[in-house]
């Protein structure tokens, strides 16, 4: 079975820090997909990654991908209340016609102002 | 920006009633999916479509569960005779390729069996 470790599962910090959320599994996955779920909502997609060592940049965030691309973190600089929310990862396994997602079960983060 | 369409938002239906969630991905997408969430857990996977018929699905996804794409547009989850624990939000989710190609989720449909 393949399991996608989130962690902290839980985080509450002030407006201006900097924060890492971790996604670590024992599976390689051709892709990882980071993406945040407003309550009541959808997963909405933030990046994609599939090369191994492969980092991203979207304004604050920052994506990396682990060399094995077993693991992943995202990184939050500065972080600000409007950053508040739930982060997933997710890996694609699997052929090429399926690309199923496999689900970390997410960190709540809270930016107190 | 192109959306996934999920109708309706909230259904709620007796236990041992059929259901139909109904799903419109966006419309040059090949790719197409539903996932779960019971409240409080992970997201999961349910089925993946491609093709016009299903290529992956997991053990949730038994003979109660189908999947349609009657009219190349729509995209339905059928669950036959529901039970309480599939109460849960069920979302879909389509995407125009494999790879890197990001997938474009709905808003989900809360589905409350009582």
């Amino acid at each position: 079975t393949q399991l996608l470790e989130q962690s902290p599962q839980f985080l509450s910090i002030q407006e201006g820090e900097n924060l890492t959320v971790y996604c670590n599994s024992s599976s390689v996955f051709s892709s990882l997909q980071w993406y945040r779920q407003e309550p009541g909502e959808g997963p909405v997609l933030l990046v994609t990654v599939v090369t191994g060592g492969e980092v991203k940049k979207l304004k604050r965030l920052t994506f990396q991908f682990g060399d094995a691309r077993k693991d992943s973190s995202l990184h939050i600089t500065a972080a600000q209340p409007g950053d508040t929310g739930l982060y997933l990862c997710a890996g694609a396994h699997g052929s090429s016609n399926t690309g199923k997602l496999i689900f970390g079960q997410g960190t709540t983060l809270q930016v107190k102002p | 920006e192109p959306e996934v369409t999920q109708t309706p938002s909230h259904q709620v239906t007796q236990m041992g009633q059929e259901v139909i969630l109904r799903c419109v991905p966006i419309s040059n997408h090949l790719y197409f999916y539903w996932y779960r969430q019971i409240l409080g857990q992970k997201v999961e996977f349910l089925v993946s479509f491609y093709n016009n018929e299903i290529s992956e699905k997991s053990e949730i996804f038994d003979d109660q569960f189908s999947v349609e794409r009657p009219d190349g547009s729509n995209f339905t989850l059928k669950i036959r005779s529901t039970k309480l624990e599939d109460s849960a939000m069920y979302f879909c989710a389509s995407r125009f390729g494999t790879g890197d190609y990001g997938y474009t989720f709905g808003s989900g449909t809360r589905l409350t069996v009582v």
